[in-house]
């Protein structure tokens, strides 16, 4: 199956700034991405498509302004916190794949402080 | 639309014996399905899928799956747990001719006791 880079795998962050999770296809070329945010105990909750070279696809209820994607390339998806609040705090997940398989990063541990 | 649910939050069973972990679905075409294991602050990993074809899934790690399109589940079995079992699984849904993403269950953790 595809690899799945996500980084940083952990970030503590002070409330009010703001931080970057990139999310790497190392062998397949993704036009499509996905992330995810997992709280403590619960499933995985889309929030958005990242579409290469267009607009991210949010969810109902997720802030675009708050949470910025980007697709740049076919390789790359970076999800940006915005203004992170401990609400915020939250275990991020990307995934890449075709349409019957699912490819998952590591995930990123994000605390806001 | 379409949904996916996992009756149990927690399994327990005694390493050697057979586990079981329930799903169950909900949708409106034909589904694909899968399941994905989680182990403690780590992204998912891929066990099986069930696109087509055959109703008995095998998958990594000696685990399968039962596609049963009457009962719409899919449950996840293996014959013999292990310790190293114990985690969190996620069955998740795609309906076909839909979206890429998948709809997850809320999981359910499995505890393997020696």
């Amino acid at each position: 199956g595809a690899v799945v880079s996500q980084h940083p795998s952990w970030v503590i962050c002070k409330s009010g700034t703001s931080v970057k999770i990139e999310c790497r296809s190392l062998d397949f070329q993704a036009t499509t991405m996905f992330w995810y945010r997992q709280f403590p105990k619960q499933s995985l909750m889309l929030m958005a498509t990242s579409n290469e070279g267009s607009k991210a696809t949010y969810e109902q209820g997720v802030e675009k302004d708050k949470f910025l994607i980007n697709h740049a390339s076919l390789t790359l998806s970076t999800l940006t916190v915005t203004s992170a609040h401990p609400e915020d705090s939250s275990f991020y997940i990307c995934s890449v794949g075709g349409y019957t398989e699912a490819f998952f990063g590591q995930g990123t541990r994000l605390t806001v402080v | 639309a379409q949904s996916v649910a996992q009756p149990e939050d927690q399994v327990n069973v005694a390493e050697g014996n057979p586990l079981t972990v329930k799903c169950t679905y909900s949708v409106s075409g034909n589904p694909y399905l899968f399941w994905y294991v989680q182990y403690p602050n780590r992204g998912l990993q891929f066990l099986l899928k069930y696109i087509t074809g055959d109703n008995l899934v095998k998958g990594s790690y000696g685990f399968e799956a039962e596609f049963n399109k009457s009962q719409t589940s899919f449950h996840l079995k293996k014959p013999s747990a292990l310790v190293s079992d114990s985690a969190l699984y996620f069955c998740a849904v795609r309906e076909a001719d839909s979206g890429y993403a998948l709809n997850f269950g809320k999981g359910t953790s499995l505890l393997v006791t020696p």
